[in-house]
């Protein structure tokens, strides 16, 4: 089942603007993963932030994680025009299989 | 090598073919998934080998049989599928899924599945 919600679902900005996007989830985790999914392929991997991180950067991203609230927010910025693309959060449960648990996505549109 | 391989990459069958799809790593991983994706939906879990022994099976069809011959190789055999099992397959692996490891998961590019 997919535990995490994300908003906003869809998300369209201006080329050089900065991205936000959040995401809640519902059990305790061992550690929250962002990915990116260009239309019609494979995921990748963007990062990943363990439960006792609160914050983490790479590159043009930064990541928050607040355990006591279960949300997470993923910041991108300086955006560009291959940037566009759908941005999942995943979770990974402290307890039981340790499978990805994804959230309901959001679709990136960064404006030329 | 950082990559998941699979083929094909588009595959149009029937309701009564028999068809496989296949899903290679190099990197060593001992945990391997199947995933099934829907258009603007998340990709859902469908089975996860580990050491190469099924581990989760997330109630998915018999229509669906996943394999896995060796640790580098994962196989999802398919047969008698309905039109609703149109969906784009991914494949992905990690190094371990037990706890104490991340699952950190590297992704295939998928397999788009047409079913008539």
């Amino acid at each position: 089942s997919q535990q995490g919600e994300e908003d906003p679902q869809a998300l369209s900005i201006q080329e050089g603007e900065n991205a936000t996007m959040n995401c809640s989830y519902k059990t305790s985790i061992n550690n929250l993963q962002w990915y990116r999914q260009n239309s019609g392929r494979g995921l990748v991997h963007l990062i990943l932030i363990r439960s006792n991180e609160r914050e983490k950067h790479s590159g043009r991203l930064r990541v928050t994680l607040d355990t006591s609230k279960k949300s997470s927010s993923l910041l991108i910025t300086a955006s560009r025009a291959a940037d566009t693309a759908s941005y999942f959060c995943a979770t990974v449960p402290i307890q039981g299989a340790q499978k990805l648990v994804f959230g309901q996505g959001t679709r990136l549109t960064i404006n030329p | 090598d950082t990559e998941v391989t699979q083929t094909p990459k588009h595959l149009v069958m029937g309701m009564t073919n028999k068809k496989s799809l296949k899903c290679e790593q190099h990197m060593g991983h001992r945990a391997m998934y199947w995933y099934k994706q829907k258009a603007k939906k998340p990709p859902e879990l469908m089975f996860v080998y580990s050491y190469e022994k099924l581990s989760i099976n997330e109630s998915v069809p018999s229509r669906f049989s996943p394999e896995c011959p060796n640790s580098s190789l994962l196989n999802l055999h398919l047969h008698a599928l309905q039109p609703e099992d149109s969906a784009l397959y991914l494949c992905a692996s990690s190094q371990d899924i037990r706890a104490g490891f991340y699952n950190e998961q590297f992704f295939g590019p998928g397999t788009r599945l047409t079913v008539l």
